[in-house]
């Protein structure tokens, strides 16, 4: 049963415009969303999170977006950036005791074009 | 210091090897976290230690025993792979505490069982 669902395993967009990626879940018990990025070779690097109190939250280029009666969340980029070319994926996170259970979704990869 | 380290960066074994994979992290995060991710697939939970004490086991089958000699270690013990057990092994650490409880990953360990 995947919890975490990135329905779009790949995204292209040209550099400048905005890039959009989506994640729906399943589980209500979730209590932050998380955005990764992560290059081949290499392991995921936090991008941006947001609280499930929350409905957006923004840093720099990216904003997160979430929509709790969805059970969806969005990342936008943007202006996008070449170097922004990588797998991208959201992660949910649940609390159990002292540590951070995350559950990750199947990842979309973005190629942004000159 | 926001480095997790992770040693080999690549290992290739027999299946009657036995071997071991290193993590470390002065972060001064209390939990930490192995995580086993196959090619184009999202990284999936294996242990969770919290406070040097295993939290969370995901039904990993015993060839795979972790170890948390002390705060900033984490070994995960390898004996009797299959080749199917081939994989990126990531370790994370997390300061469960603070925000939304992001984990921070090392660069992986790339596992080959022949």
């Amino acid at each position: 049963d995947q919890q975490v669902k990135q329905n779009s395993p790949s995204l292209s967009v040209q550099e400048g415009r905005i890039s959009i990626l989506n994640c729906d879940y399943t589980n209500s018990m979730f209590d932050y969303f998380l955005w990764y990025k992560k290059y081949p070779a290499e392991g995921p690097t936090f991008l941006i999170s947001i609280s499930s109190i929350k409905d957006k939250n923004e840093d720099g280029r990216f904003t997160v977006f979430l929509n709790k009666s969805a059970k969806h969340l969005s990342l936008h980029i943007v202006p996008s950036q070449p170097g922004d070319s990588a797998v991208y994926f959201c992660a949910a996170s649940d609390r159990t005791g002292t540590a951070s259970k995350l559950t990750f979704g199947t990842g979309t990869r973005l190629q942004v074009t000159l | 210091d926001t480095e997790v380290t992770q040693t080999p960066k690549h290992l290739v074994m027999g299946m009657t090897n036995k071997k071991s994979l290193k993590c470390e992290q002065h972060m001064g995060h209390r939990a930490m976290y192995w995580y086993k991710q196959k090619a184009k697939k999202p990284p999936e939970l294996m242990f969770v230690y919290s406070y040097e004490k295993l939290s969370i086991n995901e039904s990993v089958p015993s060839r795979f025993s972790p170890e948390c000699p002390n705060s900033s270690l984490l070994n995960l013990h390898l004996h009797a792979l299959q080749p199917e057990d081939s994989a990126l092994y990531l370790c994370a650490s997390s300061h469960r505490d603070r925000g939304s409880g992001e984990l921070f990953f090392g660069e992986g360990s790339r596992l080959t069982v022949l």
